[in-house]
């Protein structure tokens, strides 16, 4: 199947400063990625579609001046956590679907954030 | 606007014993369905999905499910759970189309006992 790619796995960073984490798709081209958020215990709440080329759609109550999504090419959605604050801590995963045909959405394998 | 409903957050079930998880969904058109399975700290791993055409489908490590519309209900089954077994398991639905968006449920938590 389809791989998506998402880096990095891990990531500790101090409060006050800015994450990047990217999201590929490795065999496939995606006009549309997603980004979901997971709170421990909790299912994946959507926060964002990022289209290529254009901005992202964001989800009620997600603030897009601090989640930034980036998504310069068929291929690649980044992420920026901006300013992160100890309550940004999550796991925060991506998806993609092959812009060409219906199929499932193939996700990335995460990527742990924590705030301290 | 689409949802899911996973009425049951954890089951327990003993090794070997058989395995239904239940999956209610709302969706406007014909709705694209699937089960994911995430082992703790990992990400999603696709179980199976449906389409169209037959509307049993069979998965991945021995999983199937039925789709009824009738009922709204995607239901997974498994005629015998192995330990390994034990996970999280989401059910979800989205549209055709790279472009749609897929929507989970809350998620079920399998722990299976010896």
């Amino acid at each position: 199947g389809a791989v998506v790619s998402q880096h990095p796995s891990r990531v500790i960073c101090k409060s006050g400063t800015s994450v990047k984490i990217e999201c590929r798709s490795l065999d496939f081209q995606a006009t549309t990625m997603f980004w979901y958020r997971q709170f421990p215990k909790q299912s994946l709440m959507l926060m964002a579609t990022s289209n290529e080329g254009s901005k992202a759609t964001y989800e009620q109550g997600v603030e897009k001046d601090k989640f930034l999504i980036n998504h310069a090419s068929l291929t690649l959605s980044t992420l920026t956590v901006t300013s992160a604050h100890p309550e940004d801590s999550s796991f925060y995963i991506c998806s993609a679907r092959d812009r060409g045909r219906n199929t499932e959405a193939f996700f990335g394998q995460g990527t742990r954030l924590t705030v301290v | 606007a689409q949802s899911v409903t996973q009425p049951d957050i954890h089951i327990t079930v003993s090794e070997g014993a058989s395995l239904e998880l239940r999956c209610n969904y709302s969706y406007g058109a014909t709705p694209y369905l699937f089960w994911y399975v995430q082992s703790p700290g990992q990400g999603l791993q696709l179980l199976l999905k449906y389409f169209s055409g037959d509307t049993l489908v069979q998965g991945i490590k021995g999983f199937e499910a039925e789709f009824k519309r009738s009922q709204s209900s995607f239901n997974l089954r498994k005629p015998s759970v192995h330990w390994s077994d034990a996970a999280e398991y989401f059910c979800a639905v989205g549209g055709s189309g790279g472009y749609q968006k897929v929507t989970f449920g809350t998620g079920t938590k399998l722990q299976v006992i010896p």
